[in-house]
């Protein structure tokens, strides 16, 4: 069975204090790894794809990297408004709607 | 639309009572799809819709969730003698095709109460 799983469920960080968040999976011939950020009261927004192990991708201080295994959220000198529920998803081997993982809630204090 | 937009923001319901939820996606795009999201759960997928094609419906949980998509744009998901265990947030995504691969766009949601 498909399955995405995102550590810490939970993670608080001192503003400037970088660190890094897991998201594993299980499905075969990946077709694209989806991170997106979800602030309370809001629906889930977009942040990367990735498609291949060694890809990474940045954008402002998040970046994202893929193995064959995994994906990495690494936050680097976060600011308070990096706090959100951060999400990784995946497509099925089969069908077209994406597998999320539970998310990780970050909170990044002054 | 500039986004997906999805009515009610928030429904109080009774027990046993029906409701409906609706949601506009962004206009052109073709996939439409359905999630549930309960207290400390993960989206929980429940229906896709992807132009004049039959939808997925193999993530709705039974028999009292319905949904529909007029002329391909709007869509209605009903929820039938709701129950307690109903109450969540139910958010709509679109997308411009029908693939997995591709960018999701979020509603704000519609958060059920069941009492």
């Amino acid at each position: 069975e498909d399955q995405v799983t995102q550590s810490p469920e939970a993670l608080r960080l001192q503003e400037g204090e970088s660190s890094s968040l897991n998201c594993s999976y299980t499905v075969s011939g990946l077709r694209g790894l989806f991170w997106y950020r979800q602030d309370p009261g809001k629906g889930p927004e977009f942040l990367f794809t990735l498609y291949s192990a060694g890809e990474e991708k940045e954008k402002e201080r998040l970046k994202a990297t893929l193995t064959k295994k995994e994906s990495f959220l690494h936050i680097t000198a976060p600011k308070p408004e990096d706090s959100a529920t951060y999400l990784c998803a995946v497509p099925p081997n089969s069908g077209y709607a994406l597998n999320f993982g539970k998310g990780t809630s970050l909170l990044v204090t002054p | 639309g500039a986004g997906v937009s999805q009515s009610p923001s928030n429904k109080v319901t009774e027990k046993g009572k029906d409701v409906e939820l609706r949601c506009d996606p962004i206009s052109g795009h073709t996939a439409l799809y359905w999630y549930r999201q309960s207290l400390g759960q993960g989206l929980e997928f429940l229906i896709y819709f992807q132009g004049n094609s039959a939808p997925d419906k193999s993530g709705l949980p039974s028999d009292r969730f319905s949904a529909e998509r007029t002329g391909g744009s709007v869509s209605t998901l009903t929820i039938q003698r709701t129950q307690q265990e109903d109450s969540a947030v139910y958010l709509c995504a679109s997308s411009r095709q029908g693939s997995g691969a591709n960018v999701l766009t979020f509603g704000a949601g519609s958060r059920l109460t069941v009492l």
